[in-house]
């Protein structure tokens, strides 16, 4: 199985400040037939399911701000909310799509310092 | 709009089988992938299964073969079966859909609201 990893577990960021997740895997996603990371980003609000965020690393789904921002490649890769509201405190987790077993990341918890 | 809503009993019995269906609306279940997310409470998420509506399954070795999914096409549905369940089957189950499996794009762009399936005597 691909194993994910993120860091930190969670973070404290003030209004309107950049914060910044990790998520490691433990091979390599990207194809290289297609240059493409398997990796996607959600979001999860108490009592909601996952809403997805980005997509292939770095494409943005519809509808969701352009505060967020997906990158990396390989093995390692970044979300990043540039500025952050009150609506964005929630659970973030990656996941890969590179192979079955589908495998989630622990999850880091955003919150508002 | 995609709908999808989860159903089944909340209250399974060590040993028994958990049984969950998946209503889809607003899109046909035959032009898609279709999986199974779980997430014990407080923990993470974890894949269960796929389907793909001509039966293409696929499923987590972590729950060995206690997993059975299933798609009725007719009724715009799919299926979930885990036997011989154990208090660490206890979590929120979702129903997910794939969004472009036929290209490799095995993320999950709709889910339901989950179902909360609690394993005790």
């Amino acid at each position: 199985d691909i194993v994910m990893t993120q860091s930190p577990d969670s973070l404290a960021v003030s209004l309107g400040e950049r914060a910044t997740i990790n998520c490691k895997s433990s091979q390599s996603v990207l194809y290289s037939s297609n240059n493409k990371n398997y990796l996607a980003w959600y979001q999860q609000k108490p009592g909601q399911p996952p809403k997805l965020l980005i997509y292939w690393a770095s494409t943005r789904e519809s509808g969701v701000p352009d505060r967020f921002s997906g990158s990396g490649s390989g093995t390692d890769f970044t979300l990043t909310i540039s500025s952050l509201q009150a609506e964005d405190v929630a659970v973030y987790y990656c996941q890969q799509y590179y192979t079955t077993p589908f495998t989630f990341g622990p999850g880091t918890k955003v919150d508002i310092k | 709009q995609v709908q999808l809503q989860e159903s089944g009993p909340g209250l399974v019995k060590p040993s028994e089988t958990l049984s969950l269906t998946c209503t889809v609306s607003g899109v046909s279940i035959s032009s898609y992938y279709w999986s199974w997310i779980r997430q014990p409470p407080g923990k993470g998420l974890e894949w269960i299964a796929y389907i793909y509506y001509n039966g293409n399954t696929n499923h987590n070795p972590s729950l060995k073969s206690r997993v059975t999914i299933s798609v009725d096409s007719s009724k715009n549905q799919f299926s979930l079966k885990l036997s011989s369940v154990t208090a660490a089957d206890t979590a929120v189950y979702y129903c997910a859909r794939h969004r472009d499996g036929d290209f490799g794009g095995h993320f999950f762009d709709y889910w339901g609201q989950g179902t909360l399936v609690t394993v005790s005597s």
